[in-house]
């Protein structure tokens, strides 16, 4: 069946320019997770989904950063007035949403901030 | 923040010997699950063990868990090339009222010579 989609795969953009990020979770997947990794580092947890409602914001860098789920399936992460620290892989994450199911990841969407 | 400290942060190893990693933590846990992430993919999760288990075994892979030392080990038997990938755990906080957000440690990288 369709894993996580995410979308575009990369983006390379001028500092200052906002850019918007797609994830697209399994299909009945109540849990959706947006994290951040950076060159050869761990992933730092930036939000997190139950249904259409962000319970849990605390990873957010900064106010340039917002997201949004619609219909309890797609998210857009926004990034304003992008910045060269912004510069990463994004990647989405889903789960059932029951207990600690494990998390299903997408590919991620490289960030790059000229 | 982040949680997990890995060890080695890289370690390299012949196809057919064992691959020993660890993790150490610093909260109180839940669970703590082990991913893996091939070069420019996402994570793939491998073995989740609760806090109440103190060992879990799935095909080749073996993983300890010892919440008084808050710390988890991940050894591989009988390493092949293909499990060259970067290895990372994650923690399902105790306090995190069952979110199923996890926090990841920095990784460790697994290069397995044919």
């Amino acid at each position: 069946g369709a894993g996580v989609s995410q979308s575009p795969s990369n983006k390379v953009t001028e500092k200052g320019k906002d850019v918007e990020l797609r994830c697209d979770p399994i299909s009945g997947h109540t849990a959706l997770y947006w994290y951040r990794q950076s060159l050869g580092q761990g992933l730092e947890f930036l939000i997190y989904f139950q249904g259409n409602s962000a319970p849990d914001k605390s990873g957010l860098p900064s106010d340039r950063f917002s997201a949004e789920r619609t219909g309890g399936s797609v998210s857009t992460l926004t990034i304003q007035r992008t910045q060269q620290e912004d510069s990463a892989v994004y990647l989405c994450a889903s789960s059932p949403g029951t207990g600690w199911s494990p998390l299903h990841f997408g590919n991620g969407t490289r960030l790059t901030v000229t | 923040s982040q949680q997990g400290e890995e060890d080695p942060q890289a370690l390299s190893i012949q196809e057919g010997e064992n691959a020993t990693m660890n993790c150490s933590y610093k909260t109180s846990i839940n669970n703590l699950q082990w991913y893996r992430q091939n070069s420019g993919r996402g994570l793939v999760h491998l073995i989740l063990i609760r806090s109440n288990e103190r060992e879990k075994h799935s095909g080749r892979l073996r993983v300890t868990l010892d919440t008084s030392k808050k710390s988890s080990s991940l050894l591989i038997t009988a390493s092949r090339a293909a499990d060259t990938a970067s290895y990372f755990c994650a923690t399902g906080p105790g306090s995190s009222g069952n979110t199923g957000k996890l926090i990841f440690g920095q990784g460790t990288t697994l290069q397995v010579k044919p």
